[in-house]
């Protein structure tokens, strides 16, 4: 099945840097990626959809200036977490679907911790 | 607007059949998804049925959908303890490239 991959898998960072998240697909071309966070026993909302070589859709209440999507190419897309802060600490998950594919592909997750 | 939801949490012996619900408001739904996710790890797709059938079964797992009443089920015939997990599930709208709303989760816990 399509492989999506996640790096790194956790980061701890000092609260007001930068954390940078890669997102890879790497058994397809992905035409659309979505970035998720779940906060501890609680659901994934989806914070924002990008699709290749355009600005991503955020959703409501999220802060595109705080949480820099870059989906350059069809295999990559990267979450770049600005100015961190201790509530940013979460588990980030991104997901991939091609044109060819019926679902989307998850990768394994990203854990934040902010200090 | 869209909204999914489940009931939080599921005991189970080995070896009996678990069932878990999910309901949905949103009829203009394309397709209902369930997915697992295993402490720490990301999301595993397990199945899903397109809106226009009535059931789906793939070897333990059978997903029934009742449309009227927007209601989804998974049902997982004789639970391993390797089922642990927490089983979400989701719905879309159109193809893979929509976006998915997820329920807010069914813990299941299997004793041995």
């Amino acid at each position: 099945g399509a492989v999506v991959s996640q790096h790194p898998s956790w980061v701890i960072c000092k609260s007001g840097t930068s954390v940078k998240i890669e997102c890879r697909s790497l058994d397809f071309q992905a035409t659309t990626m979505f970035w998720y966070r779940q906060f501890p026993k609680q659901s994934l909302m989806l914070m924002a959809t990008s699709n290749e070589g355009s600005k991503a859709t955020y959703e409501q209440g999220v802060e595109k200036d705080k949480f820099l999507i870059n989906h350059a190419s069809l295999t990559l897309s990267t979450l770049t977490v600005t100015s961190a802060h201790p509530e940013d600490s979460s588990f980030y998950i991104c997901s991939a679907s091609g044109l060819a594919l019926r679902e989307q592909y998850f990768g394994p997750g990203t854990r934040l911790t902010v200090t | 607007g869209e909204d999914v939801e489940q009931s939080l949490f599921l005991s189970v012996r080995e070896g009996d059949s678990s069932v878990i619900n999910c309901t949905y408001t949103d009829s203009s739904s394309t397709y209902l998804y369930w997915y697992k996710q295993e402490p720490g790890a990301g999301l595993q797709l397990l199945t899903y049925i397109f809106s226009n059938m009535d059931m789906k079964q793939d070897q333990r797992l059978t997903v029934l959908l009742n449309k009227k009443d927007k209601h989804l089920s998974l049902r997982i015939a004789d639970t391993q303890t390797g089922d642990s997990a927490i089983y979400f599930c989701a719905e879309s709208k159109g193809s893979a490239g929509n976006k998915l709303t997820f329920g807010g989760g069914t813990r299941v816990l299997v004793k041995p």
